[in-house]
Formats: structure tokens, C-alpha cells, sequence
């Protein structure tokens, strides 16, 4: 059964810092990775897929790479603002039917 | 704009009245599915359904049903609410089943059974 980990569980960092969160999942059987953002109150919102057989993707400040062999995935996120504050979650998309998510990061970022 | 749509946005009921919470989505997306997430446990799966006509269980089924007879809608039906059905729950699509299709995902609805 698929399992997917992220760690810390929260963050918080001042304005400008580039910081690193993590995820892992336990088989390394998955179509892809995506990496969602959650406001409070609010939807899931995308920001990066990562398909199996890609190492890394890149959007504006983020980028994520995608290592299937250790089961790890990281999110790269450059020069944070406080508008970056937010859940981040990961998923890991093993078959054709559903996602399997982590349980996020809460990020805070302080100005 | 394309987007997944869900209504209602909150809903409070009481045990045993049925309700349905209705998902749509603009994008001509074969693949819609309905997640809950709660504290501690995450998202998780309850429905899914490849196409029109076609639908499945996912991890937590019990106590939901579903229906797909049009690309574009995808309702979750409560037939007797229980507490244990508080949550926030979302609906999702893509545009098919592959390792390139980005799933979106709708506002959400945070419902409470007393």
C-alpha cells in the first residue's frame, strides 16, 4: 500500500529565505507526483506535476525534483514571501484511479 | 474560466436527512473523483469515475453513492448522514487517466452532521 510522508509538519522561516520541503512515499511504482498548495478555507490548487520518468520541474520561484529510486521528492521554493504561507502537499499518483497524499507542510513565512 | 465547481460551500444537517452535494467542471475532464480530508487522516478517496456511466469505489465508500450521466457532473449523495460524515470534501478531474494529466481541484464543501 502506498504511503506518502512529509516532514516538518510546519515550517516557519523569515521573508527571503529559500527553503526545502520534503516528501516521501514507500513504492516507487507511480505515474507521477504533484505538489498542491492549500489556503486555509480554501481549495487544492496545483502547482507542479512531475511524471515518472521526469527528474525536476520548474515554475517562477518553485521547482521539484523527483527521485523514484529512494521514493523522495522535494519542493524548492526561492526567495519565500510572505504571500508563500500556505499548506503544502504532496501526492502521488500510483495508478490510473485516485491520488494518495501526504499530510502537508504548514508553512508560515514571517515578514 | 475553467474550473470545478461545488455546491453548496457549507452545509450544516442532522442525522439521517439525505443531501447531495453536486460538482461540475468546465474543462471537458474525463476523470472526476471526490475526496474528504479530515485532521490526522489526510485526503482520501471515497469515488472516482473514469467516464460518463462508469464509477468505483475508492478507500472510504461507505455511506456515500454517486452518479455520472453527464461528462460535466459528478454529485455526491448522502442517503442518511452520519456524524462520522463531518468533514470538508473536494472534488477533483482531470483530463484522463495518464502521467500528464494535472488534477484540479474544487472550492470545497465543509459540511457538519450533528
Amino acid at each position: 500500500k502506498q504511503e506518502v510522508t512529509q516532514i516538518p509538519a510546519a515550517l516557519s522561516v523569515p521573508e527571503g529565505e529559500n527553503l526545502v520541503l520534503n516528501c516521501s512515499f514507500t513504492d516507487s511504482a507511480i505515474y507521477n507526483l504533484q505538489w498542491f498548495r492549500q489556503d486555509p478555507g480554501k481549495g487544492l490548487t496545483s502547482l507542479l506535476l512531475i511524471q515518472s520518468s521526469q527528474r525536476e520541474q520548474t515554475s517562477g520561484r518553485l521547482n521539484a525534483s523527483l527521485d523514484k529510486s529512494s521514493g523522495r521528492s522535494t519542493l524548492y521554493i526561492a526567495a519565500s514571501q510572505p504571500g508563500d504561507s500556505a499548506t503544502y502537499l504532496c501526492a502521488v499518483r500510483p495508478g490510473a484511479q485516485k491520488l494518495v497524499f501526504g499530510q502537508g507542510t504548514r508553512l508560515t513565512i514571517n515578514p | 474560466e475553467a474550473q470545478v465547481t461545488q455546491n453548496p460551500r457549507y452545509l450544516i444537517t442532522v442525522t439521517g436527512k439525505k443531501l447531495t452535494v453536486t460538482c461540475s467542471q468546465n474543462m471537458n475532464h474525463e476523470y472526476m473523483s471526490w475526496y474528504r480530508q479530515d485532521p490526522g487522516l489526510g485526503l482520501r478517496q471515497i469515488y472516482y469515475s473514469m467516464n460518463v456511466e462508469v464509477t468505483d469505489k475508492g478507500d472510504v465508500p461507505e455511506g456515500y453513492k454517486v452518479s455520472r450521466k453527464e461528462k460535466r457532473n459528478f454529485p455526491l449523495i448522502l442517503e442518511s448522514p452520519s456524524p462520522n460524515q463531518t468533514s470538508l470534501y473536494f472534488c477533483a478531474s482531470s483530463f484522463g487517466r495518464g502521467s500528464t494529466d494535472t488534477q484540479y481541484f474544487g472550492p470545497g464543501t465543509r459540511l457538519t452532521v450533528l
